[in-house]
């Protein structure tokens, strides 16, 4: 088991560049995530998805879209990229049943000039 | 105020002392607790879940106080490979559920 996946690692992009962020997880986990971590500042969660074609706003979505189609990929795009965006992005999985229990991805970290 | 609070630290301490950390929150909805611990430049990972009654894994012992609305790590006999920092998570339902993680406390245990 690979359990969760991002890529990719390490992206360096110019202000109003666009990207896609890819998670994909062999657990066959209900619920994902994307969050991003800022020093001081803990993770916070961007948007999530409780199941295949569902998707929901958490606490900072601005600015970003995601998309479940299919159950073990969940994408997290940025349309326009701004430096505040710069940041390292984590997604994580969980059953629906522990969603508590949350298993993270390595981490891609977006430099945004 | 934060709804979940942690001490950022660090929390220097040699080897084999025993260290305590809280979190504290501020939603008496909150229901569910984790804590999770992350090495320098790596992902968070599970670490043990707090119960009511207390939660006890080798050297660690998590416990939960909801009259004072905070949870606390308690490391034993720390070691050098504990050096991390750890991340309180708690669950509140609203309607639909919430988790926020606190931004971490941070310790060195040192030889």
């Amino acid at each position: 088991n690979a359990g969760v996946t991002q890529t990719p690692k390490f992206r360096v992009l110019k202000t109003g560049q666009s990207m896609t962020l890819l998670c994909a997880q062999d657990m066959n986990h209900e619920y994902m995530y994307w969050y991003r971590q800022d020093p001081g500042m803990g993770l916070r969660l961007i948007h999530y998805s409780v199941g295949e074609g569902t998707t929901a706003k958490g606490e900072v979505p601005d600015g970003y879209n995601v998309s479940r189609l299919k159950k073990q990929n969940f994408l997290l795009g940025l349309e326009s990229a701004a430096p505040s965006q710069t940041s390292v992005y984590f997604c994580a999985s969980s059953r629906r049943d522990y969603h508590l229990e949350q298993y993270f991805g390595p981490g891609t970290r977006l430099t945004v000039t | 105020r934060k709804e979940v609070e942690q001490d950022p630290g660090p929390f220097n301490v040699p080897e084999g002392a025993t260290v305590a950390f809280n979190c504290t929150y501020s939603n008496s909805a909150s229901q569910s607790f984790f804590w999770y611990r992350q090495d320098c430049r790596k992902e968070p990972k599970l670490l043990m879940s707090v119960y009511s009654s207390g939660n006890e894994d080798g050297r660690f012992t998590a416990q939960l106080n909801r009259a004072s609305q905070y949870i606390s790590l308690l490391i034993r006999d720390s070691k050098l490979s504990d050096s991390a920092t750890y991340l309180c998570a708690v669950n509140m339902r609203t309607g639909g559920f919430k988790t926020i993680f606190g931004a971490g406390t941070r310790l060195f245990v040192k030889a």
